[in-house]
């Protein structure tokens, strides 16, 4: 089944302890994105990835590092996290990065907690 | 001002209804606009694409208005099944493949 999964679905964390949250795709996609979701703020790009060793900024991307070291893989570091980081987090690949959009597919999201 | 702007809602409707959610943005350089469907907790999921000639899939029907910057989404005979965030996504395909999202609109179809 073609699919983006993510690990863990839910976490609470304390401040300044390191997380990784991790991003798999099955459909050999050269596009990779990491989101948040906030009430009132709507889906917000925090980083992405056109492909392999490939990566650049979004929107809001302080306070997170990605790598792409694999094609499937995309793994989201919060390397001191604060409770402003708390939020819904959604992965999603699609391919073609260069042309018109294809449909990007999200994984089911992580619903991370900074106490 | 928020590059997508959409009306939060929510849309209470009964079964049936009609209901038009609409959609503006600001990067006059966006080329392709996409509604995406989001239920309670769950992930985004692709609706429809937007074409400038406007487009219909089954009850749903987008259209485009790039001198007025506005997209809108179109539901005929709502469903309860319908109840969901519709969200408006705008890419600039000289940015990659970043998709700029709405804020949402709910819409809730009432028996």
């Amino acid at each position: 089944e073609a699919q983006v999964t993510q690990n863990p679905r839910y976490l609470i964390t304390v401040t300044g302890k390191k997380l990784t949250v991790t991003c798999s795709q099955n459909m050999n996609h050269e596009y990779m994105s990491w989101y948040r979701q906030d009430p009132g703020l709507g889906l917000r790009q925090i980083y992405y990835s056109m492909n392999v060793e490939v990566t650049d900024k979004g929107d809001v991307p302080e306070g997170y590092k990605v790598s792409r070291k694999e094609k499937r893989n995309f793994p989201l570091i919060l390397e001191s996290p604060s409770p402003n980081q708390t939020s819904l987090y959604f992965c999603a690949s699609s391919s073609d990065s260069g042309r018109v959009a294809n449909e990007q597919f999200f994984g089911p999201g992580t619903r991370l907690t900074v106490l | 001002r928020k590059e997508v702007e959409q009306d939060p809602g929510p849309f209470n409707v009964p079964e049936g209804a009609t209901v038009a959610f609409n959609c503006t943005y600001s990067n006059s350089a966006s080329q392709s606009f996409f509604w995406y469907r989001q239920d309670c907790r769950k992930e985004p999921k692709l609706l429809m694409s937007v074409y400038s000639s406007g487009n219909e899939d089954g009850r749903f029907t987008a259209q485009l208005n790039r001198a007025s910057q506005y997209i809108s989404l179109l539901i005929r005979d709502s469903k309860l099944s319908d109840s969901a965030t519709y969200l408006c996504v705008v890419k600039d395909n000289n940015a990659g493949n970043m998709l700029t999202f709405g804020g949402g609109t709910r819409l809730m179809v009432k028996p």
